[in-house]
């Protein structure tokens, strides 16, 4: 079955810094990413789509230049938490689908903690 | 506001017993999807049910869609332990829109 591959499955970074994670969809071609961010207790938040090669669709309130998003090639998606604070630490978890009706696979999520 | 609305929000039942899970959504969809997610885990897609189905299988889940209701159903029958964890439906109009979770714990 569709696999995509998360990494790393968790970070602790100091404030200030920036931290990338991963997106790989391992044995098909994702035409569309999306990234959530879920916080304690609470469902999933979508904070952006991106299709491949071009630039990621933000929901409303997710900050542009916080959260950067790149999905250069079918296969790859990054999403950067530039400057981190601790109100960024959070569970990211990314998912993928090669078209609306295959269904979405989801990364194993990305534990984020900002010190 | 979110799209997919689950109840009840929290579900305790014997190991054995059946567990019934709702679902209620806004606008039209082209598909419905129900997930697991362990806790502090990753998502775990359970089943997709299309929007012209009105009642798929798999395995112990059963699931069900009423467009004119615009509701779906996920029946997990003969439950297990292994079972207990938070499950989302999750619609789809070109994106996925989150409800909140139904939280199941499934007593030995």
């Amino acid at each position: 079955g569709a696999v995509v591959s998360q990494h790393p499955s968790w970070v602790i970074c100091k404030s200030g810094t920036s931290v990338k994670i991963e997106c790989r969809s391992l044995d098909f071609q994702a035409t569309t990413m999306f990234w959530y961010r879920q916080f304690p207790k609470q469902s999933l938040m979508l904070m952006a789509t991106s299709n491949e090669g071009s630039k990621a669709t933000y929901e409303q309130g997710v900050e542009k230049d916080k959260f950067l998003i790149n999905h250069a090639s079918l296969t790859l998606s990054t999403l950067t938490v530039t400057s981190a604070h601790p109100e960024d630490s959070s569970f990211y978890i990314c998912s993928a689908t090669g078209g609306w009706d295959y269904g979405y696979t989801f990364g194993s999520g990305t534990r984020l903690t900002v010190v | 506001s979110q799209q997919g609305e689950e109840d009840p929000q929290a579900l305790s039942i014997q190991e054995g017993e059946n567990a019934t899970m709702n679902c209620s959504y806004k606008t039209s969809i082209n598909n419905l999807q129900w997930y697991r997610q362990n806790s502090g885990r990753g998502l775990v897609h359970l089943i997709l049910i299309r929007s012209n189905e009105r009642e798929k299988h798999s395995g112990r889940l059963r699931v069900t869609l009423d467009t004119s209701k615009k509701s779906s159903s996920l029946l997990i029958t003969a439950s297990r332990a292994a079972d207990t964890a938070s499950y989302f439906c999750a619609t789809d109009n070109y994106q996925l829109i989150w409800g909140a979770g139904t939280k199941l714990i499934i007593k030995p």
